[in-house]
């Protein structure tokens, strides 16, 4: 069973940017795609992207489109998501997911709290 | 973009009442790629159905999905005090995902 673990809390001013680590356990990790979703206080779960480890290739929400980055360390069986010119809208729970046949996402990190505030 | 609605937006229920919650998709989701997890305040979401009607592993039978094209829905068949949760649909029959609202569903 695939476990992930994400990293710490961050804080950011407006205008920087943040970059949240999901290290996957396993032995199958370049066979997986894996997803970011966010929740913001109050909100309900949002999309925003998928990166495949065996070939890179990545599905970005056009929301996040030119902000957002998602890569992956094979080395590591780490998977990264760098989000840019950050504003306080993205305040939020930031979860790493497996991405689960087409689509679904059956297992899910613990989620990191990213706060943008000056 | 697929929007998803869903309805109602709370459901106050007591436990071993059923359960009946709607998930309707603005076009119609492809192949029925559509799931629905359960969250709880402070832990990760869970999922509970894939391609509409089929369960993850581990998920309990009470359970269930039904539906196909535009219209989804998900049955608890008896509530248990541990299915008090918010849950989401999520289509990915389209190259860009989408979650609906949620749905709450608390004690009555």
């Amino acid at each position: 069973q695939v476990q992930m673990v994400q990293s710490g809390a961050e804080v950011k001013k407006p205008g920087a940017s943040v970059k949240v680590s999901c290290k996957a356990s396993g032995h199958t990790f370049t066979s997986y795609d894996f997803a970011w979703v966010r929740q913001a206080p109050g909100q309900g779960l949002e999309y925003m992207g998928w990166i495949s480890v065996y070939n890179g290739n990545t599905n970005y929400a056009q929301k996040f489109q030119g902000r957002v980055t998602m890569t992956t360390d094979k080395s590591t069986n780490t998977v990264y998501m760098e989000l840019r010119s950050l504003i306080s809208d993205d305040t939020a729970i930031y979860y790493c997911a497996k991405k689960f046949g087409s689509g679904a996402f059956d297992i899910w990190g613990r989620g990191t709290l990213v706060t943008v505030s000056s | 973009e697929i929007v998803l609605t869903q309805s109602p937006g709370t459901l106050s229920l007591s436990p071993g009442e059923r359960a009946t919650l709607s998930c309707r998709a603005s076009q119609i989701v492809s192949s029925s790629f559509l799931a629905w997890y359960q969250h709880k305040p402070g832990q990760a979401p869970r999922l509970l159905i894939y391609g509409a009607s089929s369960r993850a592993t581990g998920i309990p039978d009470r359970f269930s999905g039904s539906g196909s094209g535009t219209d989804f829905t998900l049955t608890i068949s008896r509530l248990e005090p541990e299915d008090f949760a918010v849950y989401y649909c999520q289509q990915y029959g389209s190259s860009q995902f989408t979650f609906g609202p949620g749905t709450k569903v608390d004690i009555k």
